[in-house]
């Protein structure tokens, strides 16, 4: 049962560096999300895409990208790391024949220094 | 916009005391009502859902009743243990509204043996 399956889990970047924080889910779904969770903010979105090809900003895109690969994949980049970008991210998906239910990867931790 | 509010933190509470997290929604329609849990060190899980009005939702001795009259779906638990801290998120998805899921800031609640 993989489920949603993110990776790295641990990642410590310098600022100005780029990375990719790869996300799979092998539940078919349409729907997949990421969010940044900082200590006392719960969580924000950065980018949802709601099937393979599309992409949409959410509340704090500012210094992401993403891609869509594949219905499977969907990856977040960060081309200049900044320190306030230290947060865990959580990568997700739903499927409405789910009724939207959310699954989640267990997190990267990163930490821009 | 769709939004969720749910009460600020942390609560906490004694062993075996009763416990309520209240959560109030905005939306549009009829969207789907969810409560998460993410235990310390983890990614979110689902707790329960509730799909339309008057449905509850339950799992692990939690409660919740979607109301819509008053745009609530609180939790709710008789009798809480220690391994119940955690924080708790409340969210919506809106099937009307690009099914985007829409979380709450999320309640730590700490539970003293």
């Amino acid at each position: 049962n993989a489920g949603v399956t993110q990776t790295p889990k641990f990642q410590v970047l310098k600022t100005g560096q780029s990375m990719t924080l790869q996300c799979a889910q092998d539940m078919n779904h349409n729907s997949m999300y990421w969010y940044r969770q900082d200590p006392g903010m719960g969580l924000r979105l950065i980018y949802y895409s709601a099937s393979e090809g599309t992409t949409d900003k959410g509340e704090v895109p500012n210094g992401y990208n993403v891609s869509r690969l594949n219905k499977r994949e969907f990856s977040l980049r960060l081309e200049s790391a900044a320190p306030s970008q230290t947060s865990v991210y959580f990568c997700a998906s739903s499927s409405l024949t789910a009724r939207n239910t959310i699954y989640f990867g267990e997190g990267s931790w990163l930490t821009v220094v | 916009g769709n939004s969720v509010t749910q009460m600020e933190g942390p609560v906490t509470l004694s062993e075996e005391a009763f416990l309520t997290i209240n959560c109030t929604y905005t939306a549009t329609g009829y969207p789907s009502l969810f409560w998460y849990v993410q235990y310390p060190g983890e990614g979110l899980q689902l707790l329960l859902k509730a799909t339309k009005a008057d449905d509850k939702g339950s799992n692990k001795g939690f409660e919740a009743t979607y109301r819509k009259e008053t745009t609530s779906f609180h939790l709710e638990k008789g009798s809480v243990q220690v391994s119940d801290s955690a924080v708790y998120f409340c969210a919506l998805s809106d099937p009307n509204r690009d099914d985007k899921i829409i979380f709450g800031k999320g309640t730590r609640l700490h539970i003293l043996p």
